[in-house]
């Protein structure tokens, strides 16, 4: 069956400072993988999604990296900010999403 | 702003009495999803339409119904709730099936008593 796993479950970070997510994933043939964003009782917002093609793809301070030999992808947060703070998710299609990591950034 | 939209945001309701959740889009998108999202757990597809064919997943309990009654509007029915079916459920959009980017409403919070 078609897995996303995801790392750390829980992460807690000073505001300002970076932060890597992990994403492994064990599906075959690839699509493309996406992330998401989800606040505390809303639906998840779309940040990036990466087609097997991609390395690397950019949303404002938000960098997801992806590495189709090892199935991995990562989702890098630079200077983070108060309003970081929510679960984020990876996903391969409609179907298939991750139990996602909460951040939390604390001043 | 073109958007997902979910309604009521937050439902109370009894044990065993039917309850019915909205979702209204106006992407203009062909395909429309619903997933239950339970407390620190991964959404769960529940069932998609595509257009009008309705596309059921395995595991998604016969309690669950759906309907589309235009491009518009899509509905989720759960017949008789259980303790068990208070989750958060989740409406999306997508212009149309594969990989295409999903848009979600902002859920509808569904208590059960």
């Amino acid at each position: 069956k078609n897995q996303v796993e995801q790392s750390p479950q829980s992460l807690i970070i000073l505001e300002g400072k970076n932060c890597t997510l992990q994403c492994n994933y064990t599906v075959s043939p690839f699509s493309n993988l996406r992330w998401y964003k989800q606040d505390t009782g809303r639906g998840p917002v779309s940040l990036t999604i990466m087609t097997f093609s991609e390395n690397t793809k950019s949303n404002g301070r938000y960098t997801a990296t992806l590495d189709a030999d090892t199935k991995q992808s990562s989702l890098h947060i630079t200077a983070s900010q108060l309003s970081d703070s929510a679960s984020y998710i990876c996903a391969r299609t409609a179907l298939i999403f991750g139990k996602g990591t909460t951040l939390s950034v604390s001043s | 702003d073109a958007m997902v939209i979910q309604n009521p945001r937050y439902q109370v309701t009894q044990f065993g009495k039917p309850v019915t959740l909205s979702c209204s889009q106006t992407l203009n998108h062909n395909v429309m999803y619903w997933y239950q999202q339970k407390s620190s757990q991964a959404p769960k597809l529940l069932f998609h339409y595509y257009d009008k064919d309705f596309n059921n997943e395995a595991d998604t309990p016969d309690n669950f119904q759906s309907r589309r009654p235009n491009t518009s509007f899509c509905f989720l029915d759960i017949r008789s709730p259980g303790l068990g079916d208070a989750a958060m459920y989740l409406c999306a959009t997508s212009r149309d099936a594969g990989d295409y980017e999903q848009y979600f409403g902002p859920g509808t919070r569904l208590t059960v008593t």
